[in-house]
């Protein structure tokens, strides 16, 4: 079975500042994952995904997150927080040999970042 | 392109009351699926389809029916409404291939449910 643990459920960041967003998985094999970010009363968007390949993924917003097999870590950063970036972010884990869809992913609890003037 | 459209935005239903969600796509997705999502549990996947004429159950599909009888639409039906069902509702596609897995799911905006 795999599972993801998003560490912190509330991240306070100044604009400006760096961004930081834990995530940690549990896969029994080599798992895809994804980042989605959540604004306020919408559904989620794909930030980013890791795949195969380059362990540094770039994603959308000058968000970017790097896999690392060692630390079963696969957390979210961006250099300089906007206003914009006020929002939910959610990580997720796949096993790709058994997500034919997406059935087979699954989603951390989320982390609310929040961004301060 | 409209994307995923989910109605209503928002329902308020009495215990044992039923009702369906109503969910749309219009990007021809094979793949969609029903999500609750509650505070401190992020999303949870209810039922799921593969394609029209095939669905199958998620984590939690208790209390939940589905059915898909086209590409295009993928209601979720409460049967019997009880409290422990207010959440937020989200619909969700994707594309589905054998060699496109683990596309991006598409979201709509989300159906607010209470229970009283």
């Amino acid at each position: 079975a795999q599972s993801v643990t998003q560490l912190g459920s509330h991240v306070s960041v100044s604009e400006g500042a760096l961004v930081l967003l834990r995530c940690n998985y549990s896969s029994s094999v080599p798992p895809y994952l994804f980042w989605y970010v959540q604004y306020p009363n919408q559904g989620l968007q794909l930030l980013l995904k890791y795949t195969t390949g380059a362990t540094l993924v770039k994603g959308i917003n000058g968000f970017e997150a790097e896999f690392k097999k060692s630390e079963t870590s696969f957390h979210l950063t961006k250099p300089s927080a906007h206003m914009s970036d006020a929002a939910e972010y959610f990580c997720a884990v796949s096993d790709p040999a058994y997500n034919f869809g997406n059935e087979k992913l699954t989603f951390g609890t989320g982390t609310r970042l929040t961004i301060i003037p | 392109n409209a994307g995923v459209t989910q109605t209503p935005k928002f329902q308020v239903l009495k215990t044992g009351q039923s009702m369906t969600l109503q969910c749309a796509q219009d990007m021809n997705h094979e793949y969609m699926s029903w999500y609750r999502q509650d505070p401190g549990m992020g999303l949870r996947l209810i039922h799921y389809s593969v394609g029209a004429g095939i669905t199958d159950q998620g984590e939690v599909p208790n209390g939940y029916n589905v059915s898909r009888s086209t590409t295009e639409d993928f209601p979720l039906r409460l049967l019997s409404a009880a409290p422990s069902q207010t959440s937020v509702y989200f619909c969700a596609s994707s594309i589905t291939t054998w060699w496109t897995n683990n596309s991006p799911l598409h979201f709509g905006n989300g159906t607010r449910l209470t229970v009283t």
